[in-house]
């Protein structure tokens, strides 16, 4: 069965500062990988999704990530983030042929100004 | 164009008391996803609907929760009877297809808040 880690369950960042949000996933085969968002008190909305292709995807919002086999890896990336950007953020993945996404615990993204 | 619709936003009752939460899902969806989301255990798919049909409903905790989706424009999330430990968001979510891997994407409703005192 497939896994996703989140390793950082927080991240501070200043506003106007870079930002990489890490994902860790367990899946013998190319999965098929998604990162979401979650505002406080709101349902999750899709940042972006990396089926094949391009390892490096855009979303929306301006983040984007990059796919990294060997390491088993979906790293979420925005350059600048903005005050707006504070959220949830959760890495799922689905394995070919399932048809149930497995989401990591998520990272909750505190920026300062 | 509405999305997932769901109700009540926020529930509180007191235990032993029976709870339905009930979700609207996106119109020419044809799958239906019910989370429950909780600091300790983060989110947790419960129930997996495909054309109105359970598809795997190995994460419902107990026999104390059922689901129904009845058509393809509603289904419910009952809890019978309710327990303190129960205290969740509980999310609704759909998708176009027969399965995410076909779009990428599930569309969530805002959530359901539940308090069982």
């Amino acid at each position: 069965a497939q896994s996703v880690t989140q390793p950082d369950i927080h991240i501070t960042v200043s506003e106007g500062a870079s930002l990489e949000l890490r994902c860790n996933y367990s899946y013998g085969a190319t999965p098929y990988l998604f990162w979401y968002v979650q505002s406080p008190g709101q349902g999750l909305q899709l940042l972006l999704k990396y089926f094949s292709g391009d390892t490096l995807v855009q979303g929306i919002k301006g983040f984007e990530a990059e796919f990294k086999r060997s390491q088993s890896s979906f790293n979420l990336r925005k350059p600048s983030v903005h005050w707006s950007d504070a959220a949830e953020y959760f890495c799922a993945v689905t394995a070919g042929g399932s048809y149930i996404p497995t989401f990591g615990r998520g990272t909750s993204l505190i920026v300062h100004p | 164009d509405a999305g997932v619709i769901q109700s009540p936003r926020h529930e509180v009752t007191e235990m032993g008391q029976e709870v339905t939460l009930r979700c609207k899902p996106i119109s020419g969806h044809n799958s239906l996803f019910w989370y429950r989301q909780t600091m300790m255990r983060g989110l947790e798919l419960l129930i997996y609907f495909n054309n109105n049909v359970p598809i795997d409903d190995s994460g419902m905790p107990e026999d104390r929760f059922s689901a129904k989706m009845p058509n393809a424009s509603f289904s419910t999330l009952k809890i019978q009877p309710s327990e303190p430990r129960d205290s969740a968001v509980y999310f609704c979510a759909s998708s176009p297809v027969a399965g995410v891997v076909d779009t990428g994407e599930l569309f969530f409703g805002e959530g359901s808040r539940l308090t069982v005192l």
